[in-house]
């Protein structure tokens, strides 16, 4: 079974500020991975994903993640965060085979200062 | 943003009702996803369909039953409500199985229960 484990559960940045969060996984096959955010009341949106080719994936408003195979990492980073970038943030993952669904992360919710 | 809606959006009911939950999308996409989402646990997949009348079961099932007798349509009934079936339910949907291709998520229902 596939597994998401993300190590930060609240961040607290001022603006400006760079941001990095951690999402690693476990899977033996082929993945696909992803990035979604959730705004607070909103449904979740999709922000990257992975799925082949460059492991650096570039995504909405600035967010970029780097998928890292030996390390089974897919980590978000941001250079410089907004106020309205305040949100929690998912990590997920499915194989390559077999059911399509996602297996999230227990997400981190990131809270920025102006 | 996809063409997904869910009704309700809210919903307080008391232990022991039936209740219903409705997923409807007009993006004509094959596969539909219930999730459930508490926190300190991201989303977890309860059912899913992959198809009219094709259905199967997620990681938190138990105490859900789902039916999908057209392709826009995805019900999640919950037989006999218990409290700890207080949750946020989302609805997601996805194309034909490929790599890299994405679900999409619906708004959100918050559901109560007494």
């Amino acid at each position: 079974a596939q597994s998401v484990s993300q190590h930060n559960h609240h961040v607290i940045l001022s603006e400006a500020a760079s941001l990095e969060l951690g999402c690693n996984y476990s899977y033996g096959g082929t993945v696909n991975l992803f990035w979604y955010v959730q705004y607070p009341g909103q449904h979740l949106q999709l922000l990257l994903k992975y799925f082949s080719g460059d492991p650096l994936v570039k995504g909405i408003k600035g967010f970029e993640a780097e998928f890292i195979k030996s390390k089974f990492s897919f980590n978000l980073r941001k250079p410089s965060v907004q106020w309205s970038d305040t949100a929690e943030y998912f990590c997920a993952v499915n194989g390559n085979t077999g059911r399509r669904a996602l297996t999230f992360g227990s997400g981190t919710r990131l809270q920025v200062q102006p | 943003d996809a063409g997904i809606t869910q009704s309700p959006r809210h919903k307080v009911t008391e232990t022991g009702t039936p209740v219903t939950l409705r997923c409807h999308q007009t993006e004509n996409h094959r596969y539909m996803y219930w999730y459930r989402q508490d926190p300190g646990h991201g989303l977890r997949l309860i059912h899913y369909s992959y198809g009219v009348k094709d259905t199967d079961k997620g990681e938190v099932s138990d105490g859900y039953s789902v039916s999908r007798s057209k392709t826009e349509d995805f019900l999640l009934t919950l037989e006999s409500a218990t409290s700890s079936q207080t949750s946020v339910y989302f609805c997601a949907i996805s194309g034909e199985f490929q790599r890299g291709d994405t679900q999409y998520f619906g708004p959100g229902t918050r559901l109560t229960v007494l």
